[in-house]
């Protein structure tokens, strides 16, 4: 069974600075996607970002980039230039790919604090 | 186009009673998935439903709970018999269900609190 993990609970970062958050998962899988997820206070899950495995090239979205790492099993994301408004639950994610099921794969979660 | 809704968005329940949770998938969706986040954790899987189908059940617990997605209406989320432990927030995701890959659409979640 697939498993993602996110070891850190909490992160902070300065406003206009740059964070990364980690993620490393576990599949014997060679197609798959992985995903991050932001979650407001309001608690609606917004997809910030998604990789293909079979992509060699990291995805970028504006100020958000990831580092893939598909040997080491590793996904982290990289916020840059941080505004308050990234405050939030990240969520990363992992989906088989293709699949009869479709279901996402959670890690626990890093809450990001932003100060000004 | 309107998102994936869900409701009610809160719902209070005490033991024993039972709790009937609805999604209305966006537009279009054919698929359905329920997610269930317990406090300070992150969403685990509970089913995925096309209409009239479930294809997957794999994450719902044995007793008490059942999910349905008629050919009309919304997809529920039913939970009999509720226990304090049930309490959590209960997101719906929906997707197109078209060949490839098809991107999951959250709703805004219904709190489900268990006196």
């Amino acid at each position: 069974a697939q498993t993602v993990t996110q070891s850190q609970p909490e992160m902070s970062v300065q406003e206009a600075e740059t964070v990364t958050l980690s993620c490393t998962y576990d599949t014997s899988e060679s197609d798959y996607y992985l995903f991050w997820y932001k979650q407001p206070p309001s608690r609606q899950m917004i997809l910030v970002i998604r990789q293909e495995a079979y992509k060699q090239q990291n995805a970028t979205e504006n100020r958000f980039s990831v580092n893939f790492q598909k040997a080491a099993k590793s996904f982290s994301l990289k916020i840059s230039d941080s505004q308050l408004g990234d405050a939030a639950m990240y969520f990363c994610a992992y989906r088989s790919a293709p699949s009869n099921t479709d279901k996402l794969i959670f890690g626990t979660g890093t809450r990001l604090q932003v100060f000004p | 186009n309107a998102g994936v809704m869900q409701n009610p968005r809160h719902l209070v329940r005490r033991r024993g009673q039972e709790a009937r949770l609805r999604c209305s998938p966006m537009k279009g969706h054919s698929h359905v998935y329920w997610y269930r986040q317990l406090p300070e954790e992150g969403l685990k899987f509970m089913v995925y439903l096309q209409k009239e189908n479930i294809i997957d059940e794999s994450g719902m617990p044995k007793e008490r709970f059942s999910a349905e997605f008629p050919k009309e209406g919304p997809s529920i989320l039913r939970i009999q018999q509720v226990v304090r432990g049930d309490s959590a927030a209960y997101f719906c995701a929906s997707s197109p269900g078209l060949a490839g890959y098809n991107e999951q659409f959250f709703g805004p979640g219904t709190r489900l609190t268990v006196l």
